[in-house]
């Protein structure tokens, strides 16, 4: 089954840029999507089709994807953004599959 | 308001069965796919199941196939979950989730309901 690798933690101070990655074989050539979680709450969609927001998302939220890495990029992080971040993708096998997970502090 | 509410969750003992309704409201139900998704607490998420808009297309994980059922009901705004067989490593939060498309990301969320699988 595919595999999609984060970082379990990125640190970042406020006013800073948070990159998370999201590793998987050949994820260039599939559509990657990226949630935002806090805690005792729904994920949020915040990326989709590798770099388009959907509406409500600050544009400080932007993706990437590229060979096998994909990439989560919050500009100018506020103490807001501090919560867990997953990637996503339909799956060869037919099935979504989700990243395992970063966790973003907020210094 | 787009709303997805879910229901039917709670303490259920190992082999017994339950089933996980989503009420949806605020947009065209059948203009969208839908999905269940669980998160065991303080982990990750894992796809469970999905259907297409008129329940041609239908996918589950390998780990509950043949137990669980997915569902939709286009005249009620519902979707549902049939959970038989229930074991311990099923307990999580169950959220419902809808896409535009079938292999889209999720862009509207419930907020979860809890299942428990114990003695």
């Amino acid at each position: 089954s595919y595999v999609l690798t984060q970082p379990p933690s990125v640190s970042v101070a406020p006013g800073q840029t948070a990159r998370i990655t999201c590793g998987g074989n050949n994820i260039g050539s599939k559509n990657v999507h990226w949630y935002q979680q806090k805690p005792g709450q729904a994920p949020v969609l915040v990326v989709y089709d590798d770099s388009d927001r959907p509406s409500g998302i600050p544009e400080r939220f932007s993706g990437s994807n590229s060979g096998n890495t994909a990439t989560l990029t919050i500009s100018r992080v506020e103490a807001g953004d501090e919560a867990d971040y997953f990637c996503q993708v339909w799956g060869s096998t037919g099935g979504h599959v989700f990243g395992t997970g970063t966790k973003v502090t907020v210094l | 308001e787009v709303q997805l509410v879910e229901s039917g969750g709670g303490l259920v003992q190992p082999g017994r069965s339950l089933r996980l309704s989503c009420a949806v409201s605020g947009f065209t139900f059948d203009d969208y796919a839908m999905h269940w998704v669980r998160q065991v607490p303080g982990k990750g998420l894992e796809w469970v199941s999905s259907i297409s808009w008129n329940s041609g297309s239908i996918g589950y994980v390998g780990s509950v196939k043949g137990r669980f059922t997915i569902s939709r009901d286009n005249a009620r705004n519902s979707l549902y979950l049939q959970m038989n067989s229930l074991r311990a490593e099923d307990t999580a939060f169950y959220y419902c989730a809808a896409s535009e498309n079938y292999a889209d990301g999720l862009e509207i969320w419930g907020q979860g309901t809890l299942v428990t699988v114990a003695s």
